[in-house]
């Protein structure tokens, strides 16, 4: 167990919907970072927080976006969802220092 | 931009050794990453480098030459269970922050 919690772990959703993604970092953790990872793919990064604030931006479509609340926890937003949306999405956290970067157990998402 | 080069599969003998080659090409290059994820799960952390040198950990090694944008992850007394994807990811720093960045993965399969 990393200690980074990620509900739902299992999402069905159609096509032309909204979901939240909602993750709670290890205790600790002031960083929260998103990757999305479709089929047979590598981890692909999307956006990074620290403290409340958006720290780095990766391939994060526009139709996605974060948020990190003060009580550290963070929420990827999908919306107008597309079946190429399909993938396993990790939340991951870190301490400030950033030499360790521990993932949680993911949220599967499948758009039909 | 940035390249992280793996090789896509590998196979190996079980209680062999197998070693796992990344190169990268990036600036800002501020350490390096192995994680381990077993199909559908979350990526384990392995092991962290910054420094060139050999990190050694139980069955785990890990190389790094920062003048050769190179790495290796040295896996002993290989076991079923090492049967995985093998990620290389880099750390980034730009902009004032950390960014880290994955290969695509090595499928390592462990026969008897």
């Amino acid at each position: 167990d990393s200690g980074v919690t990620q509900t739902p772990k299992h999402l069905i959703t159609a096509t032309g919907q909204r979901v939240t993604l909602r993750c709670s970092p290890r205790s600790g953790d002031l960083s929260v970072y998103w990757y999305q990872q479709s089929l047979d793919q590598g981890l692909q990064f999307l956006i990074q927080y620290y403290n409340g604030e958006e720290r780095a931006k990766g391939n994060i479509l526009e139709r996605f976006s974060a948020q990190q609340f003060p009580d550290l926890h963070s929420e990827l937003n999908l919306s107008s969802l597309e079946l190429g949306d399909s993938a396993l999405y990790f939340c991951a956290s870190s301490a400030k220092e950033e030499n360790t970067i521990y993932f949680g157990e993911g949220s599967w998402l499948t758009v039909v | 931009g940035q390249n992280i080069d793996q090789p896509t599969e590998m196979t190996a003998t079980e209680g062999a050794i197998v070693q796992i080659n990344c190169t990268y090409q990036t600036s800002g290059f501020n350490g390096l990453f192995w994680y381990q994820q077993h199909a559908g799960e979350a990526p384990t952390f392995l092991s962290y480098n910054v420094l060139d040198g050999l990190e050694e950990k139980g069955r785990f090694s890990s190389f790094l030459s920062r003048s050769k944008g190179y790495s290796y992850l040295l896996l002993k007394e290989l076991q079923m269970k090492d049967s995985a994807s093998y990620l290389c990811a880099v750390k980034k720093f730009s902009g004032g922050y950390n960014k880290l960045i994955f290969g695509a993965g090595t499928r390592l399969a462990v026969h008897p």
